[in-house]
């Protein structure tokens, strides 16, 4: 199976600073890649799929980048509403791997 | 407004079985697969298989062969997730979500937690 390596696991930024966050796939898997949001307590969000293609609704400062085995997701500006543990996902077969998650924290 | 309501919360002893239900509304239901995916507490996001509510057809993850059955009811909109030969690590929140091929998860149920404990 693929496995689905994020980077960091967690990490502290400032408010309005730039925040990338790696995904990396032990094989390829094209552009078959999602981004998922989820705050504390709440329910995942999809904010991107086919690796940058933004999901209806969420916030442009969001982008995601990559193809193949390795993927970036970033945050432009980073805002407090965007405390959350982001995770991608491949989904060009089964089974449809996370990655271990990264926590994103305001410094 | 599209959405997939789930099931209430469970508390079964070791070596049960739990059955959770999500149901659709707001939408075609035949025209996306439903996925299940568990979190267990302060841990990250686990797939476990989906179905196809059209044919029926289910694909599951290896971990979860043997323990988990997936089925559909067309005339309620409603995808089922059966885990059996439960174990106290199954304890964990279970979700179900919708997606189309192609495309990631856009829809996710509320969540059921299913607490495992003799």
């Amino acid at each position: 199976d693929i496995q689905m390596t994020q980077s960091p696991s967690s990490l502290s930024a400032s408010v309005g600073d730039r925040v990338t966050i790696t995904c990396r796939a032990s094989q390829g898997i094209s552009n078959y890649l999602a981004w998922y949001q989820q705050r504390p307590g709440k329910v995942p969000k999809l904010l991107l799929y086919a690796a940058s293609t933004l999901q209806s609704g969420v916030p442009s400062r969001f982008s995601g980048s990559g193809s193949g085995t390795d993927f970036t997701l970033t945050i432009s500006s980073l805002q407090p509403e965007d405390v959350a543990t982001y995770y991608c996902q491949k989904y060009n077969s089964v089974p449809l791997t996370f990655g271990g998650g990264t926590k994103v924290e305001i410094k | 407004q599209v959405q997939l309501v789930q099931s209430g919360a469970e508390v079964k002893k070791p070596g049960a079985a739990v059955k959770v239900s999500c149901k659709a509304s707001g939408y075609s239901f035949t025209s996306y697969d439903i996925n299940w995916v568990r979190q267990a507490t302060g841990q990250g996001l686990e797939w476990m298989g989906w179905m196809n509510p059209n044919s029926g057809n289910t694909a599951y993850a290896q971990k979860f062969q043997g323990r988990v059955t997936m089925t559909r009811n067309t005339s309620i909109s409603t995808v089922s997730m059966e885990l059996s030969s439960l174990r106290s690590e199954d304890t964990a929140v279970y979700y179900c979500a919708r997606r189309k091929a192609f495309y990631g998860m856009d829809v996710w149920g509320q969540g059921t937690t299913v607490t495992v404990s003799s």
